[in-house]
């Protein structure tokens, strides 16, 4: 069975400072991946995503990147954080065949400071 | 531009009654709808969808109305359950866009014994 891990759990960084973000799927292969946010009391606002490895595209301009150096591997970075940046991310996986229904990873708090 | 709303920030259900929850959309391209269902300090899951070419989908205890006309969604729950106590996310897309969501802010739903 398919499951996705992202870490860490909970991240408090203070304004400045660079981030990383990882999110890995198993038990699939080739997946569509996207990251999302979710600001206090909002939905969830698509970030990036990637439909193969290299290929990303963004959804909104921001402080934010996104890479994937290998098939099941996503990565959340950003040089300098803002207090904007502050919410909660989620890493989620699709097949190719059905790109619309995504499975979400436990997600990360992250309180920039 | 929020083009899926939900209106209800929270719903309280007794046990064993309907919930019914409810999200319109404004962007008449969206032909594909989901929910999704989101315990704290996890990441959502998927729950039940439906296509535009119909207008209602049924699993289990979770129903799913479409009315294109109006541009709303809702979804029942019969009967509902305390487990059911979560936050309800509807999302929406086209299915020419790679499985690009656009979610709702989220309904609370409490289900009291």
């Amino acid at each position: 069975s398919q499951t996705i891990h992202q870490w860490p759990a909970t991240l408090v960084q203070p304004v400045g400072s660079p981030l990383s973000l990882e999110c890995t799927v198993e038990g699939t292969s080739n997946p569509n991946l996207y990251w999302y946010r979710q600001a206090a009391g909002r939905g969830l606002q698509l970030l990036f995503y990637s439909v193969g490895i290299g290929q990303i595209s963004s959804e909104v301009p921001q402080n934010l990147s996104a890479s994937r150096p290998q098939d099941r591997q996503f990565i959340l970075s950003s040089k300098k954080l803002l207090l904007s940046d502050s919410g909660f991310y989620l890493c989620a996986w699709s097949v190719g065949g059905n790109p619309y229904e995504q499975y979400f990873g436990p997600g990360t708090r992250l309180t920039v400071t | 531009d929020q083009q899926v709303k939900q209106n209800s920030p929270s719903l309280s259900v007794q046990e064993g009654r309907i919930s019914i929850l409810n999200c319109d959309y404004t962007n008449s391209m969206f032909d594909y709808f989901l929910w999704y269902k989101k315990y704290p300090a996890e990441g959502p899951t998927f729950l039940i969808s439906i296509s535009s070419i119909k207008d209602k989908n049924e699993d289990g205890r979770f129903t799913v109305f479409l009315n294109k006309s109006a541009k709303h969604l809702s979804l029942h729950i019969v009967p509902s359950q305390p487990g059911d106590s979560a936050v309800y996310f509807c999302a929406a897309t086209r299915t020419d866009s790679w499985g690009k969501l656009q979610f709702g802010a989220g309904t609370q739903v409490v289900v009291t014994p």
